[in-house]
Parts: structure tokens; C-alpha cells; sequence
């Protein structure tokens, strides 16, 4: 099963901006997202579909819908530029977990 | 501090040997399964391998069965990952990861929660 997510996406500065992920692993499982900035290794930013561990800027939320899973940001900031991967388990495909190809998100 | 720190990382030849190894603090090492994932330069994350609280079960990548293994050693609270055979493919940047559950192909709303550093290893001549 693979996840699929755009390449690249830009924002205004202050602006809110989406970031999709699709596969049919989203319809069963549950999705996290991981921000990853240059040089640094990767940081959970939402987990089970929707929630924000500790620490995480409330700007930063999520949601999933049939095959579709969703990370916005809403007043994008500067500090936010970065890759984001999707993630979920995958009981249907060859190997237990499965990353989306990542977004790189410009402010 | 809650934190994985990853060592062993090298410039190693093809067809050449390496051990990775990942020392865990500040949390009950025992309590999560582990994984390792991968992460060639200016690319994407790439699942390799993990392994559950008690070593009873692990997994691999197709990509590196029947070279790479996995191991941990609880009272040690720290994870290995030896690499055999080692390919120009491999090249990489090494994560070790925490796992929220015990189990490594856990299904449910398990995810990664904690990523070391991670250790460059280049597989070159």
C-alpha cells in the first residue's frame, strides 16, 4: 500500500495552508504526520489522525476522511517551513508501516 | 532527557560489514517496540527494519531481508541494527525510533514518537 502527497506546496506567511495524503491504508488506520526541517531528524506532529503531542503549536491540526488524510496549518509561520510525511500502519500490504513520499511546505 | 542517540556510522566499502547501535534514556526502553528508518540524502523516510518489546518478533524491509538484523538488549536499554552485505543503496542517514506501542507491526493507533539523531553511513568504494 503506498501514500501519496504533493510534492511541494507554498504559503503566505500568516496564510493556512493543507497538506494531503492518500492511500487506501488511510481508510483502516490511523495517520501521524512528522515535520522534518533541514539537518535535523524528524518530529511527530499529530498521531492518531488528529491529535497534537505535547509541544506542538495548536496552529497545527489534522483529519482524516475515506482514503484522504489532512494536515493544516493555519497562520502558517516562517518556523514552519519543512518537509511533512505522512505515516500509518499497514495490515494489508507487505511491510508493517508505510510513509507518504513527504511535502515540502514553503512559507 | 528523554532520548535515542544513535553511533556507528562509517564510510564502508560494498560488500562490507557494519553495526549500528542506539543507546535509549529517560524512558522504560522495555515498554515500546523499536524500529530503525532510513533516510538517503534530500529523499524521503524509508521503513527498514523494527522489532517488538521482547524481541519475539521482528521485521525487515524487502529491501534489506537476509542482510540486515535487528536486535535489542533491554537491560542495556539499547537497539542494534547489524548490516551485512552492505550496497551503495544503503547509503544513507540511520534512525532509531521509538515505537508508542510493544509491538512493531502493532496495528491501531500506534505511530513513532521519538526519533534519534540519526548516524550517516556511506557505502562506497
Amino acid at each position: 500500500s503506498e501514500l501519496t502527497q504533493d510534492p511541494a506546496v507554498s504559503v503566505a506567511l500568516g496564510q493556512t495552508v493543507r497538506i494531503t495524503c492518500q492511500g487506501d491504508s488511510v481508510r483502516n488506520s490511523y495517520v501521524s504526520w512528522y515535520q522534518q526541517k533541514p539537518g535535523q531528524a524528524p518530529v511527530l506532529v499529530i498521531s492518531g489522525n488528529n491529535k497534537r503531542p505535547s509541544g506542538i503549536p495548536d496552529r497545527f491540526s489534522g483529519s482524516s476522511s475515506g482514503t484522504t488524510a489532512s494536515l493544516t496549518i493555519t497562520g502558517a509561520q516562517a518556523e514552519d517551513e519543512a518537509a511533512f510525511y505522512c505515516f500509518s500502519r499497514d495490515n494489508s500490504g507487505h511491510h508493517p508501516v508505510v510513509f507518504g513520499g513527504g511535502t515540502t511546505l514553503t512559507v | 532527557e528523554v532520548q535515542l542517540v544513535e553511533s556507528g556510522g562509517d564510510l564502508v566499502q560494498p560488500g562490507g560489514s557494519l553495526r549500528l547501535s542506539c543507546a535509549a534514556s529517560g524512558f522504560t526502553f522495555l515498554g515500546h517496540a523499536m524500529q530503525w528508518v532510513r533516510q538517503v540524502p534530500g529523499k524521503g523516510l524509508e521503513w527498514v527494519s523494527g522489532i517488538s518489546w521482547n524481541s519475539g518478533s521482528k521485521g525487515y524491509a524487502d529491501s534489506v531481508r537476509g542482510r540486515f538484523t535487528i536486535s535489542r538488549d533491554n537491560a542495556k536499554s539499547s537497539l542494534y541494527l547489524q548490516m551485512d552485505s552492505l550496497r551503495p543503496e544503503d547509503t544513507a542517514f540511520y534512525y532509531c525510533v521509538r515505537d508508542s506501542g510493544t509491538y512493531y507491526d502493532s496495528n491501531g493507533d500506534y505511530y513513532f514518537d521519538l526519533w534519534g539523531q540519526g548516524t550517516l553511513v556511506t557505502v562506497s568504494s
